[in-house]
């Protein structure tokens, strides 16, 4: 069955205290892994798109990477406004995105 | 300029109605998407669209209806609204053939009394 499972549920950091979310997963026909943030009241945000095992992407103060079975969502000296939910999912074959329950990170000052 | 609009924001009904929930994407996608976010977040996809075709309906009850009039347009119409359709609903599109996420509208909070 396919399955996404992100680790820790919540996580909370003081400014500048660097730490990485788990997205574990279990899909046939992988198309695609996507990390998203959303922000309270608002709809998902679309961050980056990773496709194989060893890939990497960044931006800003984040960077995913992708394994065969998880991908990691890197924050480098986090700052109070990354605080938000991030969101993991995956794309199969059938063209439906899985999403996984969420991180909810607070950036402490 | 905004890319999928959702109206209304807010839906505070009572048991029983009938409502509709419309969604809008000016990005040129094919397939439009409706999810629920339930309580404790798990976004959790309902249908999709394909150039107005439905290509996914995951286990949804039949009181819950897409119409998409064109590509562009992907309402959502419930019927007998009971307490436990009461969540955000979020509508998004994407391109699957181009390497990218979905983009998702600002949602819809149905509350269901």
């Amino acid at each position: 069955e396919d399955q996404v499972t992100q680790s820790p549920e919540a996580l909370r950091l003081q400014e500048g205290e660097s730490s990485s979310l788990n997205c574990s997963y279990t899909v046939s026909g992988l198309r695609g892994l996507f990390w998203y943030r959303q922000d309270p009241g608002k709809g998902p945000e679309f961050l980056f798109t990773l496709y194989s095992a060893g890939e990497e992407k960044e931006k800003e103060r984040l960077k995913a990477t992708l394994t065969k079975k998880e991908s990691f969502l890197h924050i480098t000296a986090p700052k109070p406004e990354d605080s938000a939910t991030y969101l993991c999912a995956v794309r199969h074959t059938g063209n439906q995105f899985y999403f996984g329950t969420g991180t909810s990170l607070t950036v402490i000052p | 300029d905004t890319a999928v609009s959702q109206t209304p924001k807010y839906l505070v009904t009572q048991m029983g109605n009938d409502k509709s929930i419309k969604c809008e994407q000016n990005l040129g996608h094919d397939t439009m998407y409706w999810y629920k976010q339930d309580s404790k977040k798990f976004l959790k996809i309902m249908f999709s669209y394909n150039n107005k075709e439905l290509i996914i309906n995951e286990t949804v009850p039949n009181r819950f209806s897409p119409k998409s009039p064109d590509k562009a347009h992907l309402n959502l119409h419930i019927n007998s609204l009971e307490l436990g359709d009461s969540a955000v609903y979020f509508c998004a599109s994407s391109q699957p053939e181009v390497k990218g996420g979905e983009y998702f509208g600002p949602g819809t909070r149905l509350t269901v009394l």
